[in-house]
């Protein structure tokens, strides 16, 4: 079965700061690979996804940016934090060779920018 | 753009009573709408789906509910129990060529006992 790794799994960082968040998966190949960001109390929103190896398709335009540089491996990144970008950062999955059309979330990572 | 809205935002409900969270989807072409739970701290996780060619889907106490015309699908949860309590969120995926997948703003479900 699918496995989704997801670290740091917290983190606190300053204005300004970079940030990279990574996500690896495990179980299956060729995945389609998501970065949502749930803010306290609200939504899924989908930040960036992904159907291979640098293909990266953005959904919302801001100061974050997505990498793809293996199979299975999805990074978020920063150059510059905002306060904005406080929130819970789920990496998903949705598993090709399954075909079920399931996602599958990782354990996500909590970011708090002070 | 696509779009899925959601309500109630917060449902409170006696236990064993039952509740009912609705959706609407914006995209037609949507042929794929997944229900996830999400226990507080932790990650979303499915409990049930269904596709544009089926009206009903029941799994135990829960099921959802179809209505392409209308461009809007429910989760009805049966017989309530305090564990059912968490934020409930639907999807669509729309099928313009892209996988992505579009969730609702979440509904907290409270099951009081």
């Amino acid at each position: 079965s699918q496995t989704i790794h997801q670290w740091p799994a917290t983190l606190v960082q300053p204005v300004g700061s970079p940030l990279s968040l990574e996500c690896t998966v495990e179980g299956t190949s060729n995945p389609n690979l998501y970065w949502y960001r749930q803010a306290a109390g609200r939504g899924l929103q989908l930040l960036f996804y992904s159907v291979g190896i640098g293909q990266i398709s953005s959904e919302v335009p801001q100061n974050l940016s997505a990498s793809r540089p293996q199979d299975r491996q999805f990074i978020l990144s920063s150059k510059k934090l905002l306060l904005s970008d406080s929130g819970f950062y789920l990496c998903a999955l949705r598993d090709r060779v399954a075909g079920t059309g399931e996602l599958f979330f990782g354990e996500g990572s909590r970011l708090t920018v002070l | 753009g696509e779009n899925v809205e959601q309500h109630p935002s917060t449902l409170s409900v006696q236990e064993g009573d039952s509740a009912v969270i609705k959706c609407t989807y914006s995209d037609s072409a949507s042929n794929y709408f997944p229900w996830y739970k999400q226990e507080l701290g932790k990650r979303p996780q499915l409990i049930i789906d269904i596709r544009s060619n089926v009206g009903e889907k029941k799994d135990q106490r829960i099921a959802v509910t179809l209505n392409k015309t209308a461009k809007h699908f429910s989760l009805h949860i049966t017989e309530t129990q305090p564990e059912d309590s968490a934020v409930y969120f639907c999807a669509a995926r729309p099928t313009s060529g892209t996988y992505k997948y579009i969730f609702g703003t979440g509904t907290r479900l409270k099951v009081l006992a």
